[in-house]
């Protein structure tokens, strides 16, 4: 089964803690990407990467960071400087083929207590 | 920096009725995509539309975009209960591997 997984799908921590979410994908893609989605709001782009071991900010990275140590793998820590971590996180990948585009992971829900 | 706002941000149609969503760009748009996210799941990317003026039909869904390639709408014939979710635009910008995502339309369809 080819896709991109993220794990777990809902996610409780106590402020002050550091989390990581995991995202895996086996489509052979090289960019992928994390987005954070308030709810009734837009995708935000937390950080992307264009190739294994190197990433780049998006438009809200502070509080945020990752590492691109494998390809199939860009998993996004929630530090406890992120002031409001509860949020819907999406991981995706890009597709180069014919029609350029995105595939996203099912999504992980952190609630920050 | 770069906007793109959708309107309008929620819509209630009747069964059948058709729907229209509106993006716009602050910029020229390289490319638009439109995707679909319905209620507790994820985007699905949909369509990608590439040409000044290019116009996409899907079954009930058809797409366009704007001849300044400033603007696109996703239009939906007869909505069905299958068409709940929340429709984005996003502009592939060529340049970057970054993707702009517009505010959303929330549709929700009465039976």
């Amino acid at each position: 089964d080819g896709g991109i997984t993220q794990s777990p799908k809902y996610l409780f921590r106590k402020e002050g803690q550091n989390v990581t979410l995991s995202c895996e994908q086996n489509l052979n893609h090289d960019a992928m990407y994390w987005y954070r989605q308030d709810p009734g709001q837009g995708l935000r782009l937390i950080y992307y990467s264009q190739i294994v071991n190197d990433f780049q900010k998006g438009d809200i990275a502070e509080g945020y960071s990752v590492s691109r140590e494998k390809k199939e793998s860009f998993p996004l820590t929630v530090t406890s400087a992120q002031k409001n971590p509860t949020a819907f996180y999406l991981c995706a990948s890009r597709d180069r083929g014919r029609v350029d585009t995105q595939y996203f992971g099912p999504g992980t829900r952190l609630t920050v207590l | 920096g770069q906007q793109v706002m959708q309107i309008p941000q929620y819509q209630h149609v009747q069964e059948g009725e058709d729907f229209t969503t509106y993006c716009n760009s602050s910029t020229t748009l390289s490319n638009i995509q439109w995707y679909k996210q319905r209620p507790g799941g994820h985007p699905v990317f949909l369509i990608q539309l590439v040409k000044s003026g290019e116009v996409k039909k899907q079954k009930r869904l058809t797409f366009q975009f704007g001849e300044a390639k400033k603007n696109s709408s996703l239009h939906i014939t007869a909505t069905q209960t299958t068409d709940v979710g929340t429709y984005f635009c996003a502009d592939q910008n060529s340049g970057t591997y970054k993707y702009i995502f517009g505010t959303g339309t929330r549709l929700k369809v009465l039976a």
